[in-house]
């Protein structure tokens, strides 16, 4: 059971916007740390696609962007392309456990 | 660019000591503004993070509570790398192993990542 809760799986057509909630509690997300979001294909490492909420690294085009309001943070791709099909985590940092912390992981499916 | 190279064995026998290492180019282990990371993943724990060090004139480190008492992390300046020792394993331990940078910016977050190591613990 992870710290931070996301949907196991999402999905949508090439071209649309989806959307994958990251949902924490008071002890981290909702304390104030940062959110930041990793995109991970199988057999490759993860890469960071938004941190300290909304910012993107170089490289990481914009049809990707971050949000967070209270307790939760929601990462949005828009025009969706069939090489975002991935799995997608969140992580913040929780200071009842003192650690890092991650979410679940979303799968998105590119129909 | 920075980049990760870890190396280290596949396999591990319960009780032994599980060993990676992280070769670390185009940034420094003792770089004043970083931290260094091991992270693993695995169906059962999914991604979990371990522990870190980092040099601040001096050097710290800080680990998971899950795994205290069984993990140290080194770091080799004469290397640059930095290396992961867990003892005493159990099957439990067998995960996806992964080191990876902390900019130490808004927030701890990832920003380089080693390749992986899947590590099995088994006799």
């Amino acid at each position: 059971q992870s710290v931070l809760t996301q949907p196991p799986s999402v999905s949508g057509a090439p071209g649309q916007r989806v959307t994958i909630s990251c949902t924490g509690s008071s002890s981290n997300i909702g304390a104030g740390y940062d959110v930041h979001w990793y995109q991970h294909l199988p057999g490759t490492a993860p890469k960071l696609l938004i941190y300290g909420n909304t910012n993107r690294p170089s490289g990481v085009p914009d049809r990707f962007s971050g949000s967070k309001s209270g307790t939760s943070a929601s990462l949005a791709i828009t025009g969706l392309q069939a090489e975002d099909e991935a799995d997608y985590y969140c992580q913040s940092y929780d200071s009842s456990l003192s650690t890092v912390v991650f979410g679940g992981g979303t799968k998105l499916t590119v129909l | 660019q920075v980049q990760l190279q870890q190396s280290g064995p596949g396999l591990v026998k319960p009780s032994q000591t599980l060993s990676l290492t992280c070769a670390i180019s185009g940034d420094s282990v003792s770089r004043n503004s970083v931290a260094w990371n091991w992270i693993r993943q695995s169906p059962s724990r999914g991604l979990e993070w371990l522990g870190r060090t980092y040099y601040r004139s001096k050097w710290y480190n800080d680990y998971a509570l899950s795994v205290k008492g069984r993990i140290t992390i080194d770091p080799d300046t004469s290397k640059n790398l930095f290396s992961l020792h867990l003892n005493s394993v159990t099957p439990e331990d067998t995960a996806l192993y992964y080191c990876a940078r902390d900019p130490r910016t808004r927030g701890d977050h990832f920003d380089y990542w080693g390749q992986g190591t899947l590590v099995t613990v088994s006799s």
